[in-house]
């Protein structure tokens, strides 16, 4: 069966500490892999892809994350983690023979104390 | 761009009555939407699939007669919980892919919905 594994429910950080929420899949064929962030009763903002290409993935608010064939692992990775980094965080993939459904990991809760 | 809209975005309703929530997709045309349930502290659930004209996939365990989905036209997705009932309060999450867009393979999400059933 096709799963997303995020191994952590929560992970403190310090302030201007790194940060790396982990998340690891297993999907069928080539993954296409994704964060998401998730602000209190709302709805989930796109954080980074990884479809093809280089390793190492850039997005939004200075985030980043790294795919591994190998470990089939795909961490999300900030150098400087911020206060407002505080939120819920989903890595989901799909596999690409599939249709656009994606697979959800459980959410990691990221805590930054000041 | 890629903008998903969702209305209401909470609503409170009596027991045995219905309440539609209505999914838009703003600046884009979506070929499929989806539409996911979620409980406090826990991850998304797949509700169903729909595809513009054709009838909803729903994932196993969802009744489909109490969640009827309608996906009209590429911008525009509703689903309609139909006899509410208190279990039924959750916070209601939709999700727009670009048609025609096959490379981007992305999700664009809603703002969600809060439904109080009481």
């Amino acid at each position: 069966a096709q799963s997303v594994a995020q191994p952590e429910d929560q992970v403190n950080v310090a302030e201007g500490n790194p940060l790396t929420v982990k998340c690891t899949y297993s999907v069928s064929g080539n993954p296409y892999l994704f964060w998401y962030v998730q602000y209190p009763n709302r709805g989930l903002q796109f954080l980074l892809k990884y479809i093809t290409g280089d390793n190492l993935v850039k997005g939004s608010y200075g985030f980043e994350a790294e795919f591994n064939k190998s470990q089939t692992s795909f961490h999300l990775k900030k150098p400087s983690a911020l206060v407002s980094d505080s939120a819920l965080y989903f890595c989901a993939a799909r596999s690409g023979d599939s249709n656009y459904q994606l697979i959800w990991g459980a959410g990691t809760k990221l805590i930054i104390k000041p | 761009g890629a903008v998903v809209s969702q209305h209401p975005s909470w609503v409170i309703c009596k027991s045995g009555t219905s309440v539609k929530i209505e999914c838009r997709s703003l600046d884009f045309q979506a070929t499929t939407m989806f539409w996911y349930r979620q409980f406090p502290k826990q991850s998304l659930m797949l509700m169903a699939t729909s595809n513009e004209g054709s009838k909803a996939t729903y994932e196993q365990g969802v009744e489909k007669d109490k969640f009827l989905i309608n996906h009209a036209s590429l911008t525009l997705s509703t689903l309609t919980v139909t006899s509410a009932h208190p279990e039924d309060s959750s916070f209601y999450i939709c999700s727009a892919s670009l048609a025609g867009d096959r490379l981007s393979y992305e999700q664009y999400f809603g703002p969600g919905t809060r439904l109080t059933v009481t």
